[in-house]
């Protein structure tokens, strides 16, 4: 079935450094996508969203890109800080399927000091 | 800020006892959600509700049943546990307005012997 999945499951990137993590997704209805970042013994945090109208999205340190013709989303974290150590979700929301919204697997980043 | 609570951070109970998860909002939100947690697998929806005493079941409610008598406080029930019910239980909420903008709890780590 369409589902949403990320390229890479463990990221290592040097404190100071840009950071980019990926999302594929295969199901062309999506109209919305948001990105979470979990801690560790924590639930997932919301950092940013984007609609399926746009292209790009700039949060603080944060941006979000998004590729329609193949279906690609990426998160890019400036001058990534260990705070920035945790899991990061990509997650999809279907146009008619109201209020749910479907996960990706995850990618860890890791920031070296 | 919104602030969604959940009743245990660690369980540990025995196969076939009935096991009670709860999660309380704060912030007076339509909806409310089960998800669990598996490595590699990342975050799959269990139930959700939309209003006191309704309720959907997402993609994965086999061995789940779900309770909302408040608007605040939404109960995942796990009506004979089995060992393969051991995951991280992630609660959720939102608002209707803004569907697919979800706030997560701190989660309920669930082992099953």
């Amino acid at each position: 079935g369409e589902s949403v999945g990320l390229h890479l499951p463990t990221l290592s990137v040097q404190e100071g450094d840009n950071s980019i993590i990926n999302c594929a997704y295969s199901n062309s209805a999506s109209d919305y996508f948001i990105w979470y970042k979990q801690e560790s013994g924590k639930g997932p945090q919301f950092i940013i969203d984007i609609r399926s109208n746009m292209d790009k999205r700039q949060g603080q340190r944060v941006t979000v890109l998004l590729n329609k013709t193949v279906k690609h989303l990426s998160l890019q974290i400036a001058a990534t800080q260990p705070g920035d150590s945790a899991v990061y979700f990509c997650a999809e929301n279907l146009e008619n399927a109201g209020n749910m919204l479907t996960f990706g697997g995850g990618t860890r980043l890791m920031v070296k000091p | 800020d919104v602030k969604v609570t959940q009743s245990s951070r660690y369980l540990v109970k025995r196969t076939g006892e009935k096991v009670f998860l709860e999660c309380v909002q704060d912030m007076d939100h339509e909806n409310m959600f089960w998800y669990r947690q598996d490595p590699g697998l990342g975050l799959r929806l269990i139930y959700f509700s939309y209003d006191v005493k309704m309720k959907e079941k997402g993609d994965i409610p086999e061995g789940y049943s779900v309770s909302r008598e408040k608007k605040e406080r939404f109960s995942l029930i796990l009506e004979s546990a089995s060992t393969n019910q051991t995951s991280m239980y992630l609660c959720a909420s939102g608002l209707v307005a803004l569907p697919e903008t979800q706030y997560f709890g701190p989660g309920t780590r669930l082992l099953v012997l």
